[in-house]
């Protein structure tokens, strides 16, 4: 079946706008995860939503950053007031089990912020 | 010191050669031991699994956890230039969230 979709997969935007990123998970996979990368860095976890669980957002840099996930589906993940340093590759991530590591990653979305 | 050290490379090799990547960790509550591998502009995929000490095998590549060393280690054997990626990392501990590496860049070299 097809694996997790993001869109867009590229995103340039002016600081102080607002974003919005996608994620379409694997189809039963109850667990979502979104991560940002940096050059030079690694993944930087950011949220983890399970089921109907309140999400874990442990990971969130600052409250410019939200997300949802509507119908324990599809997730949203929203930067607010975007800064330059938000420049990244945003990746969303799924899994089946109920441990973290079997996860399968989207392609991701490449964001800048000029 | 950080939770996760690895080299990132970048790292040359001859087609044919065996490459060693390497990790090692500071938290000794760590369980799950995986390697990802991420071609450019592409997500990462899970390549290897381990849990606890010990080794595994798949095709050409063998994963190896020293717990005692808190090392880690991916051997490429017969390395093919389609091996040429970004390696990363990644550990947990039990219901905990994945800390990963920042990758090794790897180039097999026809």
């Amino acid at each position: 079946g097809a694996g997790v979709s993001q869109s867009p997969s590229n995103k340039v935007t002016e600081k102080g706008k607002d974003v919005e990123l996608r994620c379409d998970p694997i189809s039963g996979h109850t667990a979502l995860y979104w991560y940002r990368q940096s050059l030079g860095q690694g993944l930087e976890f950011l949220i983890y939503f399970q089921g109907n669980s309140a999400p874990d957002k442990s990971g969130l840099p600052s409250d410019r950053f939200s997300a949802e996930r509507t119908g324990g589906s599809v997730s949203t993940l929203t930067i607010q007031r975007t800064q330059q340093e938000d420049s990244a590759v945003y990746l969303c991530a799924s899994s089946s089990g109920t441990f973290r590591e079997t996860q399968y990653f989207g392609p991701g979305t490449r964001l800048l912020v000029l | 010191q950080k939770e996760v050290e690895q080299d990132p490379g970048p790292l040359s090799v001859p087609e044919g050669a065996i490459v060693s990547l390497n990790c090692t960790y500071s938290n000794s509550a760590f369980q799950y031991f995986m390697w990802y591998r991420q071609y450019s502009r592409k997500g990462p995929e899970l390549l290897m699994y381990t849990y606890s000490s010990g080794n595994k095998e798949d095709g050409r590549f063998t994963a190896q956890v020293d717990k005692s060393s808190k090392y880690i280690s991916l051997f490429i054997r017969d390395s093919q230039p389609s091996d040429s990626a970004t390696y990363l990392c990644a550990m947990s501990a039990r219901d905990d969230k994945i800390i990963f590496g920042k990758g090794t860049r790897l180039h097999i070299l026809p």
